[in-house]
């Protein structure tokens, strides 16, 4: 089955920590999206990529980092910089080019700092 | 700030009534869209409408647009239980300049459609 996949499903970090989430597509989508969801919120974007070895910051990148050394794989750090990274988390994909618009997600990774 | 805004933040129904959702944004669009996300999951998307139309379909999903207002509604018709969850509308903007292939969310609303 094609889809997105994000591991861990639920994450405890201690404060200080780094701590990074997988995001994976099987989709051969060249596009993907990091965005974080506070309880009650709307989505708000992280870190985009386009294409593999690049990628551009989002709304509040600030305390997070990515790599995009794969087409299929687009992790994102959590670094000790973030100061309130208790949130849920979600990894998105599409097909890049200006006529495909619809992001496909994944089941989300819980982030809780203990 | 939110490009988007919905209202209402919650909305309670019961089965077989209709449930009207809106929201507003602020600049220029290519396209808008919503999803739906189920408690503790990830968004699906349901429908996408560009600043060109006015109206879509798709089965009990109905879309409207309207550009002069910066603003959407999403009406389904007949809800069932099953439709209970949060909507959000979500706005592309533009192509060019570093905008190109983001989507802006709102802060989505809840629905609960009771049996």
């Amino acid at each position: 089955d094609g889809g997105i996949t994000q591991s861990p499903k639920y994450l405890f970090r201690k404060e200080g920590q780094n701590v990074t989430l997988s995001c994976e597509q099987n989709l051969n989508h060249d596009a993907m999206y990091w965005y974080r969801q506070d309880p009650g919120q709307g989505l708000r974007l992280i870190y985009y990529s386009q294409i593999v070895n690049d990628f551009q910051k989002g709304d509040i990148a600030e305390g997070y980092s990515v790599s995009r050394e794969k087409k299929e794989s687009f992790p994102l750090t959590v670094t000790s910089a973030q100061k309130n990274p208790t949130a849920f988390y979600l990894c998105a994909s599409k097909i890049a080019g200006i006529s495909y618009n619809e992001q496909f997600f994944g089941p989300g990774t819980r982030l809780t700092v203990l | 700030s939110q490009q988007g805004e919905e209202d209402p933040q919650a909305l309670s129904i019961q089965e077989g009534e209709n449930a009207t959702m809106n929201c507003s944004y602020k600049t220029s669009i290519n396209n808008l869209q919503w999803y739906r996300q189920n408690s503790g999951r990830g968004l699906v998307h349901l429908i996408l409408i560009r600043s060109n139309e006015r109206e879509k379909h798709s089965g009990r999903l109905r879309v409207t647009l309207d550009t002069s207002k910066k603003s959407s509604s999403l009406l389904i018709t007949a809800s069932r239980a099953a439709d209970t969850a949060s909507y959000f509308c979500a706005t592309g903007r533009r192509a060019g300049g570093t905008s190109y292939g983001k989507l802006t969310f709102g802060q989505g609303t809840i629905l609960t459609v009771h049996p």
